[in-house]
């Protein structure tokens, strides 16, 4: 198993507060993904990071950000959460980008109220 | 307009039997395909992919057929163990346009009746 762990697991917060869900690699890749997952819709692309502090925007990026500091880290910050935010959040990595298979995290649930 | 179509939510197969799973595609620019395996409270599980090049790779128990002209691409798991139990997406990826996006379907849940 690819070596990624996000935290929190589970988060349970209140509408208009803001959250950082975190993803940790030790693969050392380049490439950062978060996803959310929702029903009906599959896995969507919220950001990606291609390197230490390079980050683009991804299908579903309004009313989020990322930072990525260090190759082993992916903070993804729900600025004032809102109920449609409520889903569980993958993050995946991969080593060099297009054309190739993502490993995926095991998942943080958040429920916003 | 979703580019990657897993038409079929549910399937059940009895235990030692093939499961079939489709994915359909519209997006001809697609040229790698992944498949992943959920089970839940859990991340998805990389499966066993295939590059438009190929129309076939086979990985134990587990292949997955390309059509390219149909747009159409399917994993095939034989003999089936009620372990395989689990949500399958299919995925697929424009490498050429530097595009770091997987594009998934919304799943298929197998379930694998002993």
């Amino acid at each position: 198993d690819a070596g990624i762990t996000q935290s929190p697991r589970h988060k349970v917060t209140e509408t208009g507060t803001p959250v950082t869900l975190r993803c940790h690699q030790t693969e050392n890749h380049r490439y950062m993904y978060w996803y959310r997952q929702d029903p009906g819709h599959g896995l969507r692309l919220i950001h990606y990071s291609y390197g230490v502090k390079d980050t683009d925007k991804g299908e579903v990026s309004d009313g989020y950000s990322v930072s990525r500091s260090k190759t082993e880290d992916f903070l993804l910050t729900l600025e004032s959460a809102t109920s449609s935010q409520t889903s569980v959040y993958f993050c995946a990595i991969s080593e060099t980008g297009t054309g190739e298979t993502q490993y995926f995290g095991p998942g943080t649930r958040l429920l916003v109220l | 307009d979703q580019q990657v179509k897993q038409n079929s939510p549910s399937l059940s197969v009895q235990e030692g039997r093939i499961s079939i799973l489709n994915c359909d595609y519209t997006n001809s620019m697609f040229d790698y395909f992944l498949w992943y395996k959920k089970y839940p409270a859990e991340g998805p599980t990389f499966l066993i992919s295939i590059s438009s090049i190929k129309d076939k790779n086979e990985d134990g128990r587990f292949t997955v057929f390309l059509n390219k002209s149909a747009k159409h691409l399917s994993l095939h798991i034989v003999p089936s163990q009620p372990g395989d139990s689990a949500v399958y997406f299919c995925a697929a990826s424009n490498s050429g346009a530097g595009s770091y996006q997987l594009t998934f379907g919304k799943g298929t849940k197998l379930s694998v009746i002993p």
